[in-house]
């Protein structure tokens, strides 16, 4: 299947700095990425919606100040967590779909566990 | 809105044995499901997709069913190994272009 890359897999950072977390789609142009957020044994939840050359569609309740997104190119989308706190810790995981239909498969990167201390 | 429910929380079986996961779903009006596996700490590997208008899917000794009038999914895993233990997640993509989860099903099979 399709490769999604995600880095880095673990960080810990300090209240109040800034995180940034890459997701890149290896053998497909993805013109569409997904940024999911995972509480421990909670299932997945859309954060926001990444569209390259555009902005990105936020779900409601997420802060598009707090978590950044950028969608530069057909390979790489990028998620920001500014100014972290505690309450940010958690496992972020991007998803890319292949190109085609809206029903194509999604495939998801590696996931990203986020500590903030 | 769309909700996803996977039954049961968490399974434990000695190998060998053959199981069933479930996954209901509110909304029919779904494009397709697919089910991932995720190990701790990891992503999710996708395992099978099954579109709206298909009624199964088989990959090695896995095979998925989905019954889109009835709201519900089912994974049939045949002669368990170890090495399948890990937590196994239902998803169904809607038309808003969402994949909506379940919470999962931890499986351990026992050695």
């Amino acid at each position: 299947g399709a490769v999604v890359s995600q880095h880095p897999s673990r960080v810990i950072c300090k209240s109040g700095t800034s995180v940034k977390i890459e997701c890149r789609s290896l053998d497909f142009q993805a013109t569409t990425m997904f940024w999911y957020r995972q509480f421990p044994k909670q299932s997945l939840m859309l954060m926001a919606t990444s569209n390259e050359g555009s902005k990105a569609t936020y779900e409601q309740g997420v802060e598009k100040d707090k978590f950044l997104i950028n969608h530069a190119s057909l390979t790489l989308s990028t998620l920001t967590v500014t100014s972290a706190h505690p309450e940010d810790s958690s496992f972020y995981i991007c998803s890319a779909r292949t190109p085609g239909q809206a029903n194509t498969e999604a495939f998801f990167g590696q996931g990203t566990r986020l500590t903030v201390v | 809105k769309q909700e996803v429910t996977q039954i049961p929380a968490a399974l434990s079986v000695p190998e060998g044995e053959n199981l069933v996961l479930n996954c209901s779903f509110t909304d029919s009006a779904i494009y397709n499901l697919q089910w991932f596996r995720q190990d701790p700490g990891k992503g999710l590997t996708s395992l099978l997709l099954i579109q709206s208008s298909q009624r199964e899917q088989t990959s090695g000794r896995l095979n998925a069913s989905l019954d889109k009038s009835s709201g519900r999914s089912t994974l049939y895993i045949a002669a368990s190994q170890p090495g399948d233990s890990a937590t196994y997640l239902c998803a169904v993509l809607t038309g808003a272009n969402n994949l909506f989860f379940g919470t999962g099903t931890r499986l351990t099979v026992i050695p």
